[in-house]
């Protein structure tokens, strides 16, 4: 089946720096990818919409300036955490669907910030 | 706007005992119904999918799910469960197939089994 790639799996960042989080489709191309936020034993929340060549669509309530997308390529989409703290900190998802709609996720990504 | 319920936020069964873990839904459309579990510090894996068709549904890994329309729910079952089992659940809702649409999930229901 098709596969979601996150990387990195786990990132240790110093609070006021940024980090970078990447997810890729391995093996089929993706105009849409999801990225989700966890907290622990806790539902995905959707974070915002990112498609291919056009800027994301945030949820309500989500930090545009603080959780940068960018989807740069039909199999490549970025989340960059701007000025990370430590409520940042929190397990990191996204999916991809494909051309026949069909959506698959990643592994995730987790980010603690010290 | 769609909505997942799962009620319950942890099932115990025994090895070897049948397995329910409870969603109901709310969608204006024409439902489209997921079961995910997610492993500690895992992603999501895909259990089973209800887009049309048969009612009863079958996954992965043994487990199977009901789609009943007029009590809009989709519990999900399992026969027999094995302590390998034991993860997160979750229940998703698509509202629709198109390039716009979204899942929604509910808050996850934590399975433990027993030896």
């Amino acid at each position: 089946g098709a596969v979601v790639s996150q990387h990195p799996s786990w990132v240790i960042c110093k609070s006021g720096t940024s980090v970078k989080i990447e997810c890729r489709s391995l093996d089929f191309q993706a105009t849409t990818m999801f990225w989700y936020r966890q907290f622990p034993k806790q539902s995905l929340m959707l974070m915002a919409t990112s498609n291919e060549g056009s800027k994301a669509t945030y949820e309500q309530g989500v930090e545009k300036d603080k959780f940068l997308i960018n989807h740069a390529s039909l199999t490549l989409s970025t989340l960059t955490v701007t000025s990370a703290h430590p409520e940042d900190s929190s397990f990191y998802i996204c999916s991809a669907r494909d051309a026949g709609n069909t959506i698959y996720f990643g592994e995730g990504s987790w980010l603690t910030v010290v | 706007a769609q909505s997942v319920a799962q009620p319950e936020d942890q099932v115990n069964v025994a090895e070897g005992n049948p397995l329910t873990v409870k969603c109901t839904y709310s969608v204006s459309g024409n439902p489209y119904l997921f079961w995910y579990v997610q492993y500690p510090n895992r992603g999501l894996q895909f259990l089973l999918k209800y887009i049309t068709g048969d009612n009863l549904v079958k996954g992965s890994y043994g487990f199977e799910a009901e789609f009943n329309k007029s009590q809009t729910s989709f519990h999900l079952k399992k026969p027999s469960a094995l302590v390998s089992d034991s993860a997160l659940y979750f229940c998703a809702v698509r509202d629709g197939w198109g390039a716009n649409s979204k899942l929604t999930f509910g808050k996850g229901i934590t399975l433990s089994v027993r030896p």
